[in-house]
Parts: C-alpha cells; sequence; structure tokens
C-alpha cells in the first residue's frame, strides 16, 4: 500500500531564505505526482505536477524534483515571501488506479 | 463560474441526521473525485466518477456514504445516519481524463454534533 509522508510537519523561517520541503513515498510505481498548497478554510491549489517521466518541473520561485526509483521529492522556495505562508501537501497518481494519495502536508510561517 | 463549486460550504448536523453534499465540477472535466479531509492530515480518496459511471468507490468508509453523478457533471455525495466520526472537510475535484491534473473545490466543512 502506498504511503506517502512529509518532513518536515512545520517549519518557521525568516522571510527571504530559501527552503526545501520533502516528500516521500513507499511504491514507485507512480504516474505523476503533484504539490499542493493549501490555504485555510480554502481548496487546494496546484502549484507544479511532474509526469513520472520527468525529473523537475519550474514555476516561478518554485522548483520541485522528482526522484522516482528512490521515491524522493523536493519542493524548493527561493526567496521566501510572508504570502507564501500556507500548508504544503505532496500528492502521488498511482499507476495502477485513478487515486490520489496525500501526504500530511508541511504547515509554513514566513516570518516578515 | 470558472472553478469547482461546493455547497454548502458549511454544514451541522446533529448525529443520525442524513445530509447531502453538492459538488459542480468545471464545464468538460469528465473525472470527478470526492476526497476527506481530517483536521490536520491529508485529504483522503473517496470515490471518482468518469462522466456518470462510478468507476472506483473504494475509499468510501461505509455503507452510509453514497455519491452519484447521474448526468455526468454535477455530483452528490450523500451520507445517512451520520456520525461524529463524519466531521470533515469534503473535498471535490475535477479534471480532464485520467490522471490529469486535479482542480478543486473551497469544501464543505462538515460538523456532526
Amino acid at each position: 500500500k502506498q504511503e506517502v509522508t512529509q518532513i518536515p510537519a512545520a517549519l518557521s523561517v525568516p522571510e527571504g531564505e530559501n527552503l526545501v520541503l520533502n516528500c516521500s513515498f513507499t511504491d514507485s510505481a507512480i504516474y505523476n505526482l503533484q504539490w499542493f498548497r493549501q490555504d485555510p478554510g480554502k481548496g487546494l491549489t496546484s502549484l507544479l505536477l511532474i509526469q513520472s517521466s520527468q525529473r523537475e518541473q519550474t514555476s516561478g520561485r518554485l522548483n520541485a524534483s522528482l526522484d522516482k526509483s528512490s521515491g524522493r521529492s523536493t519542493l524548493y522556495i527561493a526567496a521566501s515571501q510572508p504570502g507564501d505562508s500556507a500548508t504544503y501537501l505532496c500528492a502521488v497518481f498511482m499507476d495502477s488506479n485513478y487515486q490520489l494519495i496525500w501526504g500530511a502536508g508541511t504547515k509554513l510561517i514566513i516570518k516578515p | 463560474g470558472a472553478g469547482v463549486s461546493q455547497s454548502p460550504r458549511y454544514k451541522v448536523a446533529k448525529r443520525g441526521q442524513d445530509v447531502a453534499l453538492r459538488c459542480d465540477p468545471i464545464s468538460g472535466h469528465v473525472s470527478l473525485f470526492w476526497y476527506q479531509q481530517a483536521l490536520g492530515q491529508g485529504p483522503e480518496f473517496l470515490t471518482y466518477f468518469q462522466n456518470e459511471a462510478q468507476l472506483d468507490k473504494s475509499g468510501l468508509p461505509s455503507d452510509r456514504f453514497f455519491a452519484e453523478r447521474p448526468e455526468g457533471s454535477v455530483s452528490t455525495l450523500k451520507i445517512q445516519r451520520t456520525q461524529q466520526e463524519d466531521s470533515a472537510v469534503y473535498l471535490c475535484a475535477s479534471s480532464l481524463p485520467f490522471h490529469n491534473e486535479q482542480f478543486f473545490g473551497p469544501g464543505t466543512r462538515l460538523t456532526v454534533l
């Protein structure tokens, strides 16, 4: 059974720092991996989607990498801003079905 | 609207009541998903539709949970005889077919007293 783990569960850093969020998964038979952002009281916003054949994806200050064989993905946020404060979740789409399997998220606080 | 909408946004039910949660997907999205998110946790898959066909309902926690999408557009998640452990945020997402990017609604927060 696929398990997705995110470390750390919470992170607080000063504004302007670069930071890395980690996601690991136990079953490498994935179709793709997505990173989402969740703001309190709001739905989930997709940030980046990496296909299983890709190594990384970039959008603005965000860069996500995927090492499928080792079951790891990282989300790199450059020059963090207070507006980046949110919970970040990773989710994997399995090859064998259409279920997204989620991590519990990393709660990120960027201090002004 | 351009996005996924859900109603109601908040629902308080007494234990034992039946509730119905609605999801309006993005027009043209054939795939529709329901998830349950407990406080402080990631979402858990409940069920998946492709058009009107429910292709996977393996995540529904009990036979009190029922979902339908009769015309391949709007979907309703029904919970019968609600229990306190059903309290959670219920999220709906839609996408183009198969393993495409999912777009989420704001969720319905259900509180069972």
